[in-house]
């Protein structure tokens, strides 16, 4: 199984700052990893597939980075909205595997 | 619009057996694969299954293997989780999800979100 370990567990930032969050997969998963942002009350969004492009109706302040072991969730500017926690996960090998979320707070 | 409508989480006693469905609507439904993904209170996604649009592929997490089972009913453009032989590590809030296609590929990521049915699995 790919275990992905998320960093940090929080990042307390305030609006306006850039949030960079890492994603470190286990073994390569070449490109095919995804990062989803959780909102209270509100199922996961997708936010960026195969490492770097951006789902349908995300905002271009959200870039992703990144491939084989090491992948990079950035948000260049932080609106008030996006403060949440977010997901990467993996579709290289069954199982599929999240990684344990980083939480964006507010500072 | 894309819609997906979790049902039938519950109470269930250590051992028990319970039935979960999702009603997908504004989609294709037999084109796209399906999964179950879960969440235990305070904690991270956890990934269970997946179908494909035929049906006739499944996947399974290995905490859920021989003891789920993921089907599904095109014409009724709905999911199920048959989950027996519950466990207190089971007690989640689980996800019905579409999964992302990608000309013509199934990409296994999840693009649409339902907002999930608690079970919890007490004595």
């Amino acid at each position: 199984e790919i275990v992905l370990t998320q960093s940090p567990a929080t990042l307390s930032l305030s609006p306006g700052e850039r949030a960079t969050l890492s994603c470190r997969a286990s073994q390569s998963v070449s490109s095919s990893l995804a990062w989803y942002q959780e909102k209270p009350g509100q199922p996961p969004r997708l936010l960026i597939y195969d490492a770097s492009n951006r789902a349908t109706g995300i905002p271009a302040r959200f870039s992703g980075s990144g491939s084989g072991t090491d992948f990079t969730l950035t948000i260049s500017s932080l609106e008030p909205e996006d403060f949440a926690v977010y997901y990467c996960q993996q579709r290289s090998n069954w199982p599929l595997t999240f990684g344990g979320g980083t939480k964006v707070e507010i500072k | 619009e894309v819609q997906l409508l979790e049902s039938g989480g519950g109470l269930v006693q250590p051992g028990g057996s319970l039935r979960l469905s999702c009603v997908a609507s504004g989609f294709t439904f037999n084109i796209y694969a399906m999964s179950w993904v879960r969440q235990a209170p305070g904690k991270g996604l956890e990934w269970v299954s997946v179908i494909s649009g035929s049906g006739g592929g499944t996947y399974y997490a290995d905490s859920v293997k021989g003891r789920f089972t993921i089907s599904r009913d095109n014409s009724k453009t709905t999911i199920y989780l048959q989950m027996n032989s519950l466990r207190a590590e089971d007690t989640a809030i689980y996800h019905c999800a579409k999964i992302f296609r990608f000309a013509p590929v199934d990409t296994y990521y999840f693009d649409y979100w339902g907002q999930g049915t608690l079970v919890t699995v007490s004595s």
